[in-house]
């Protein structure tokens, strides 16, 4: 059974890079009908789609984000990871990957992890 | 970016009621591109719905999606105690891919 599991620092600094990483187990990444997104979550409100890559390492950015996000994928570890720049108050949010299904024109999310809370705060 | 307005905020049901869900979009998603998902307190959300009426994997048959253009429902046929959450729905049509900004549905 495919798992994610998040991991990285639950307190960033304002200015500062975030760095989370995404270990699929029970599962490869290198599938080739899915993505690996990251979502997050701001405290008490809804769902932002921050961005997804394929294993070949085509990336897929929400403009609003673009110019501070950066995924990559790591094939002999399995794993995938977000890179968000220059974070602020606003970025403080729940992160969590997710398996992104890309077929048949399906690009919904099927299986996400558990959620990793994260906090800008000097 | 598709914009998706969700209806109402908070839906107040009891076990065994129907519960009709909305979700409008700010243009037509091309191909029914539009998914659903629940969320409890401390969970991630679950994929029960995608391409506006398919049920993921696992999900019971009182959870039933419709809908096309503009216009999409989630329909909880009798509501079980499990199910009292949060639904989100998202459109995959274009990116970037955006999540209404969900309804709670509570128990009365």
């Amino acid at each position: 059974q495919l798992q994610l599991q998040e991991s990285g620092p639950g307190l960033v600094k304002p200015s500062e890079t975030l760095s989370l990483t995404c270990t699929v187990s029970g599962g490869s990444v290198t599938y080739s009908s899915y993505y690996w997104g990251w979502i997050r979550q701001p405290p008490g409100k809804g769902l932002e789609w921050i961005g997804s890559i394929y294993y070949s390492g085509d990336t897929y950015y929400n403009p609003s984000l673009k110019s501070r996000v950066t995924i990559s994928v790591d094939t002999s570890k399995n794993q995938f990871s977000l890179k968000l720049s220059s974070v602020t108050a606003a970025d403080t949010a729940i992160y969590y990957c997710a398996r992104q299904i890309a077929v048949a024109d399906t690009y919904a999310f099927d299986i996400w992890g558990q959620g990793t809370m994260v906090t800008v705060s000097s | 970016e598709i914009v998706l307005t969700q209806s109402p905020g908070t839906l107040s049901l009891s076990p065994g009621e129907r519960a009709t869900l909305s979700c409008r979009a700010s243009q037509s998603l091309s191909s029914s591109y539009l998914a659903w998902y629940q969320q409890k307190p401390g969970q991630a959300p679950r994929l029960l719905v995608y391409g506006a009426f398919s049920r993921a994997t696992g999900i019971p048959d009182r959870f039933s999606g419709s809908g096309s253009g503009t216009d999409f429902t989630l329909t909880i046929g009798r509501l079980e105690p499990e199910d009292f959450a949060v639904y989100y729905c998202q459109q995959y049509g274009t990116s970037p891919w955006t999540f209404g900004q969900g309804t709670k549905v509570e128990i009365k």
